[in-house]
């Protein structure tokens, strides 16, 4: 069972650009959230979704980010005009969602996105 | 909105001495998660405690749910530099949106 696969690893983007990062949960986990990690910093919540909905992007900034988690593919984090406040690791993580007790998440390895 | 609040944020020990970590959070909690994250790494969970006083032991690390299921703490007896990282507590508020803490970086001074 494959665990949570994220890519790509590394991604470098101009200032201007888009830049798309993807996600595939594990094999049975319907929930899908993304994080994202400053250097020496925490994880910030930025969208949780189920398939095909999203149920809180509360962490997302209001413009040029967007969120998808399509019935069949990946979870897609869209980031359009990236600007260098965005260099950042991304972190999807995926969970069963199946009662209170199994809401343990798993990660992917990041997504390290610069913008230069 | 539920908030996961963590201290210390940063915390160095000399290797063998102890180390504890703090969660408390806004609202009661369904459950509480612990994760650590090593330099460079992601997180990768460690345990889940679900039931009010819940304790549980991993080799030297002690988890603990309180009570009022509003707070938890993480134990590291005699710390090894094995357990350099950053270690996250991450909150259930029922709704199964997991409200992670900023997390303890913990340095270990071999």
């Amino acid at each position: 069972n494959a665990g949570v696969m994220q890519n790509p690893r590394h991604l470098v983007r101009r200032r201007g650009q888009e830049a798309r990062l993807r996600c595939s949960p594990m094999k049975g986990h319907s929930h899908v959230y993304w994080y994202r990690q400053l250097p020496e910093e925490g994880l910030k919540f930025m969208v949780y979704l189920q398939k095909e909905n999203i149920i809180d992007e509360s962490g997302m900034p209001k413009e040029r980010f967007s969120a998808e988690f399509p019935k069949e593919g990946p979870s897609i984090l869209r980031i359009q005009q990236v600007v260098r406040g965005d260099s950042a690791a991304y972190f999807c993580a995926s969970s069963s969602g199946q009662g209170v007790a199994n809401t343990e998440a798993f990660f992917g390895q990041g997504t390290r996105l610069t913008v230069v | 909105g539920q908030q996961v609040m963590q201290i210390p944020q940063y915390q160095h020990v000399q290797e063998g001495e102890d180390f504890t970590t703090y969660c408390n959070s806004s609202t009661t909690l369904s459950n509480i998660q612990w994760y650590k994250q090593r330099p460079g790494g992601h997180p990768v969970f460690l345990i889940q405690l679900v039931k009010s006083g819940e304790v549980k032991k991993q080799k030297r690390l002690t988890f603990q749910f309180g009570e009022a299921k509003k707070n938890s703490s993480l134990h590291i007896t005699a710390t090894q530099t094995t357990d350099v990282g950053t270690y996250f507590c991450a909150g259930d508020g029922g709704y199964q949106k997991v409200t992670f803490g900023i997390g303890t970086k913990l340095q270990v001074i071999p």
